[in-house]
C-alpha cells in the first residue's frame, strides 16, 4: 500500500495568513492526488484533484502543486470558513489511501 | 443533481455482520468510468478507505480488511452494498459512500455518512 504522510498534523494560523500543507507519498504517484476539506460533523469536500486542478466552485485562494512523491496545498489568504481539517488522498493505485489529516485552527 | 445516502443499522453487536447500503441518484453506475467507494472515519480519527466497485463490476478492497469486506452493486436500484463481517468495537465509525466520475480523478460527491457503533 502507498502511505501518505501529511505535515504538519496541526496548524494554528490567523485570518489572512498564507498556509501550506505538505503531503508525501511513500512511492511515486504521478499527479494522482486529491485534497479534501472536512468540517466537524460533515462529509469531506473535494477541493483539488490531479494534484493541481481546482474543483468547480472552490475559491481560487486554494491551490495545489507537486508530482511524484511530494505535494502541497496552499491557502493564499486564510478565511474564517477555512478552519477545518484537510486530507490528501492518492488515486494512483488501490487501495486509495488517505493522509492522516492536518487540522487548521484559529490562532 | 447527484446525491448519495448511506443506510444501515446504527448499532451492531461484536461478531455480527454489518450491511450498509448506499443509494444514489443523478448518475448511473453503468456509465463507463463511474465508481462508488466506501470510506470510514472512527470518532476523532482520520479517513480510512475501505472498498470500491466500478462500472465494470471490478472490486477493490482495503488490504487490511479485505478478508472481512464484500462490495456489490445493483445497477437497476442505484445501490451499492457493503458487508463487513465479524464486527468489533474498533470498527465503530462513521461510514461514507462516495463517487468517482470519469472526468474527475477524485471523490467528488459524498453521502452525509452513517454512524455505526459496535457494542454489546
Amino acid at each position: 500500500d502507498i502511505q501518505l504522510t501529511q505535515s504538519p498534523s496541526f496548524l494554528s494560523a490567523s485570518v489572512g495568513d498564507r498556509v501550506t500543507i505538505t503531503c508525501r507519498a511513500s512511492q511515486g504517484i504521478s499527479s494522482y492526488l486529491a485534497w479534501y476539506q472536512q468540517k466537524p460533523g460533515k462529509a469531506p469536500k473535494l477541493l483539488i484533484y490531479a494534484a493541481s486542478t481546482l474543483q468547480s466552485g472552490v475559491p481560487s485562494r486554494f491551490s495545489g502543486s507537486g508530482s511524484g512523491t511530494e505535494f502541497t496545498l496552499t491557502i493564499s489568504s486564510l478565511q474564517p470558513e477555512d478552519f477545518a481539517t484537510y486530507y490528501c488522498q492518492q488515486l494512483n493505485s488501490y487501495p486509495n489511501t488517505f493522509g492522516g489529516g492536518t487540522k487548521v485552527e484559529i490562532k | 443533481q447527484v446525491t448519495l445516502r448511506e443506510s444501515g443499522p446504527a448499532l451492531v453487536k461484536p461478531t455480527q455482520t454489518l450491511t450498509l447500503t448506499c443509494t444514489f441518484s443523478g448518475f448511473s453506475l453503468s456509465t463507463s468510468g463511474m465508481c462508488v467507494s466506501w470510506i470510514r472515519q472512527p470518532p476523532g480519527k482520520a479517513l480510512e478507505w475501505l472498498a470500491l466497485i466500478d462500472w465494470d463490476d471490478d472490486k477493490y478492497y482495503s488490504t487490511s480488511l479485505k478478508t472481512r469486506l464484500t462490495i456489490s452493486k445493483d445497477t437497476s436500484k442505484n445501490q451499492v452494498v457493503l458487508t463487513m463481517t465479524n464486527m468489533d468495537p474498533v470498527d465503530t465509525a462513521t461510514y461514507y459512500c462516495a463517487r468517482i466520475q470519469p472526468s474527475v480523478e477524485a471523490y467528488d460527491y459524498w453521502g452525509q455518512g452513517t454512524l455505526v457503533t459496535v457494542s454489546s
